[in-house]
């Protein structure tokens, strides 16, 4: 099925310090989005994003957060400054529009210490 | 808000038998999507499955099919003839209609298969 590429694929930061993850999302599609799993539980939403903007965020995407995709390059998130709870795996997602699937990346595992 | 709920924490069966994973739901919206992906052991999330609650007729692909009783607000994933390489955690996800917020998926707690030869 249709690849979305996330970049790194794990990496361990000291806490209080900036991580962007970086997302490639499957070439035609127009909506992206960032989920986050903790370890043995399910998938919870953080934001998406269209057409330059945040459409919808969750309580679980605070402050420091922050999603942008410059010219077309990669769809990233940037936590500043990380926190101990900020430990977990962050999905990308892409879906052609609305209402169509949504293929997920591999994640990256972030580990704060 | 909707709400997706997987009961069965984990299922273990021998490899080419029939398996059903039960998956309720709540929402308020009268039309929404319904989905079903695996996570691998890897950690790789891979779509399965959909049923558009508006379709009356259950979803199939390849060994996989749905058992879609929407008057229960019930949507179960059958996998028949499993496969040892079928052993994976199983979610089950939904999203508001078009008019809604924008795909936000919601997911269940998910369920474990093991499939043994």
């Amino acid at each position: 099925g249709p690849k979305v590429l996330q970049i790194p694929s794990h990496q361990i930061i000291d806490m209080g310090q900036m991580v962007t993850l970086n997302c490639d999302p499957v070439s035609n599609h127009l909506y992206f989005y960032w989920y986050k799993q903790i370890l043995g539980q399910q998938m919870e939403f953080l934001v998406n994003f269209y057409n330059g903007k945040v459409m919808e965020k969750s309580k679980l995407f605070k402050d420091q957060f922050s999603v942008e995709r410059p010219d077309g390059s990669y769809f990233t998130l940037k936590i500043q400054p990380t926190a101990l709870e900020d430990s977990a795996v962050y999905f990308c997602a892409s879906s052609l529009g609305t209402g169509n699937t949504l293929y997920f990346g591999e994640g990256s595992r972030l580990i704060v210490v | 808000a909707q709400k997706v709920t997987q009961t069965q924490t984990s299922i273990s069966v021998v490899e080419k038998t029939t398996v059903t994973m039960d998956c309720v739901y709540e929402t308020r919206d009268s039309s929404y999507f319904l989905f079903w992906y695996k996570q691998t052991a890897s950690g790789e999330i891979v779509f399965l499955i959909r049923q558009d609650s508006y379709k009356k007729e259950n979803a199939t692909v390849g060994h996989y099919s749905l058992n879609f009783q929407k008057p229960k607000s019930s949507i179960g994933l059958i996998i028949t003839a499993t496969q040892i390489e079928d052993s994976a955690v199983y979610f089950c996800a939904m999203s508001p209609p078009l008019s809604g917020s924008f795909n936000k998926l919601t997911f269940g707690a998910g369920t474990r298969l093991a499939v043994c030869p």
